[in-house]
């Protein structure tokens, strides 16, 4: 079984410019999560989709960050402008719906340094 | 609210030595309650996962977990540490009621000295 996959896998822009993150989840897998890990934290959830539909975006940083999931497989997320404090590692997960109690499987992650 | 805490951001063990890291949640509601572990540059790979069946869990790589309701906790152990066990590790709490959102401790980095 394929994992999630997630690219770029580092990516390094100058505040101010745009980037985008790519996720595709296991297959049949409904929920999708983005986190953000900042060096020495817990990831934190930036949004949580159920097939293509938000469950959760409470604490997605709106004014700058966007998240789409066409047809509830892939996912983008995209900052733009960027600021020195999006430093950091951001993480796709999957996790079966309806499965009670299902852990999420976790993608290698996207670096981004923003200088 | 919900919350999970890890009592310990570091924890050094001598290698074949017993490992303990503490977990302790706070919910309204029965929990899912999940640690991962995190290897330098690799992705949160899971070790075990509590699903309100037994209260001791058995997890990958000689791993365990008690689940003790009355005290809100789900510790972590292993009886012989190994340098490869070396890592972040993380506990987190899920509620299917809020449609499986996780949320994560802060981490324990376990650090294994020959």
């Amino acid at each position: 079984e394929a994992g999630v996959a997630q690219s770029p896998r580092y990516k390094i822009i100058e505040k101010r410019q745009s980037v985008a993150f790519w996720c595709n989840p296991i297959s049949g897998h409904a929920t999708l999560y983005w986190y953000q890990q900042i060096l020495g934290q817990g990831p934190k959830l930036l949004i949580q989709f159920q097939n293509n539909g938000v469950v959760d975006d409470s604490q997605l940083p709106k004014d700058r960050f966007s998240a789409e999931r066409l047809k509830g497989v892939d996912s983008t997320l995209k900052i733009q402008p960027a600021k020195l404090e999006d430093s950091a590692v951001y993480l796709c997960a999957s996790s079966l719906q309806g499965q009670n109690r299902a852990e999420a499987f976790f993608g290698q992650g996207t670096r981004l340094t923003v200088v | 609210a919900q919350s999970v805490t890890q009592l310990d951001s570091h924890v050094s063990v001598s290698e074949g030595t017993p490992v303990l890291l503490r977990c302790n949640y706070s919910s309204s509601y029965s929990p899912s309650l999940f640690w991962y572990v995190q290897h330098p540059n690799k992705g949160l790979q899971l070790l075990l996962k509590y699903t309100s069946a037994a209260t001791l869990v058995k997890g990958i790589n000689g791993f365990e977990a008690e689940f003790k309701k009355s005290e809100t906790s789900f510790h972590l152990t292993k009886p012989s540490a190994h340098m490869s066990d070396a890592a972040e590790y993380f506990c987190v709490v899920s509620f299917y009621n809020q449609g499986g959102k996780l949320i994560f401790g802060q981490g324990t980095e376990l650090s294994v000295k020959p």
